[in-house]
Parts: C-alpha cells; sequence; structure tokens
C-alpha cells in the first residue's frame, strides 16, 4: 500500500528556515508528480507546492513563491520542501501528496500523508 | 487564480438523509474538478475526480457531477462515517485551488 511520511516540522522563529521531507513507498516513486499541500489550524487545504517525477516541472503558490524550494531525490523515494524566510502565516500542517499523474498541469492528489506541523512563532 | 466557492459552508442532516453539496469555480474548469473527504486529525481522502469518476473503494452511495463552473457532489443516503468536512479542488490550471470546504454535522 501506499505510504507518505512526512517529518522535520518544528517551532520556529520568524525569519528561519525548516525543511521537510517525505518519505514515500508502496508505489513507483519517479513514475509520479509530488506536492505539498498545507493546512492552517482551523482552516482550508492550500496547495503550496508541486514536482513532476523528473524535477523538469515545478510549480509553487505565489505565497511561498522566492521562499520555498521543492526537490526529490528519486533514488531515495523522497520529497523535500526547504523553507526560509518563514513567516507566521505559514504556521500549518504541511502535507505530502502523491499526484495522479507523472507531470504537473493537471494535478489532483491520489494519495496523502499525515502531515507535519510547522509553528512560527517568536 | 481560480476561485472555488462552496456552499453550503456547514450542512446539518441525519442518517438516512440525501445531500448535495455545490463547488463553483470563478473560471470554466471544464471537468477537471476533484472532490475529497476530511474527517478531524485526519488526511483528506480523494473522493471523485474528474467531476464524476468514483475512486476504487468509495461507496456508491457518493456521486459527482457538473462541467464548466458549476459542480456538485451527492451523498444518496447519508451513513455515520460520511459526517465530516468536503472539500472541491480544481485542476485546470494553476494554481490549483480548493475550496473553503462544507462541514457536514449530524442533526
Amino acid at each position: 500500500e501506499v505510504q507518505l511520511v512526512e517529518s522535520g516540522g518544528d517551532l520556529v522563529q520568524p525569519g528561519r528556515s525548516l525543511r521537510l521531507s517525505c518519505g514515500a513507498s508502496g508505489f513507483t516513486f519517479d513514475d509520479y508528480a509530488m506536492h505539498w499541500v498545507r493546512q492552517a489550524p482551523g482552516k482550508g487545504l492550500e496547495w503550496v507546492s508541486g514536482i513532476s517525477w523528473n524535477s523538469v516541472g515545478i510549480g509553487y503558490a505565489d505565497s511561498v513563491k522566492g521562499r520555498f524550494t521543492i526537490s526529490r531525490d528519486n533514488a531515495k523515494n523522497s520529497l523535500y520542501l526547504q523553507m526560509n524566510s518563514l513567516r507566521a502565516e505559514d504556521t500549518a500542517l504541511y502535507y505530502c501528496t502523491k499526484d495522479f499523474f507523472k507531470t504537473l498541469g493537471g494535478s489532483y492528489f491520489d494519495w496523502w500523508g499525515q502531515g507535519t506541523l510547522v509553528t512560527v512563532s517568536s | 487564480d481560480i476561485q472555488m466557492t462552496q456552499s453550503p459552508s456547514t450542512l446539518s442532516a441525519s442518517v438516512g438523509d440525501r445531500v448535495t453539496f455545490t463547488c463553483r469555480a470563478s473560471q470554466i474548469i471544464s471537468s477537471w474538478l476533484a472532490w475529497y473527504q476530511q474527517k478531524p486529525g485526519k488526511a483528506p481522502k480523494l473522493l471523485i475526480s474528474k467531476a464524476s469518476s468514483l475512486e476504487s473503494g468509495v461507496p456508491s452511495r457518493f456521486s459527482g457531477s457538473g462541467s464548466g463552473t458549476e459542480f456538485t457532489l451527492t451523498i444518496s443516503s447519508l451513513q455515520p462515517d460520511d459526517f465530516a468536512t468536503y472539500y472541491c479542488q480544481q485542476y485546470n490550471s494553476f494554481p490549483f485551488t480548493f475550496g473553503q470546504g462544507t462541514k457536514l454535522e449530524i442533526k
């Protein structure tokens, strides 16, 4: 069965950095695009970033563009999110999600991890 | 960005009821719409893709319809396990956007 396990969430001060990781198993990782979707406490879902199977296609929400960097290591079946210049409004549960497709451009999320909590506060 | 608007925000219903949720897109998105179910403390679960294609393992009491800008999710006969929050998501174009959710409560 597909498993996505996020890690790296923590309490950090505004302006600091954090790197999230997601380990994937149960499917051929390099056959699919992957994404990060976040959910602020008590709020709805927000797509953050996505990356195609071969890392050629990458997209970001405007709210994180220039501050966050998504990457993947297909040899390690892992997805990453480097988060710089963190703000209070980045506080959320960050989900690693699997795309139904290989490339970006029309993505929906057929498997989700349980999330890792990022809290940005002084 | 394409805005997704769900209505109602909250819906109270009873076991056995037929319920319908609505999701409207600010632009035409053809049938590029997915529905998710989220229970408290859990990750969202994909129910429907391409507006009306039921995912494997999802009970047949769930159905989706619509195209263009207006979409619906219907549960034909509510079961206790169905009380949750439901989100729509468009995947017609970047950035992929979600509706704000409809919370289905027990009456």
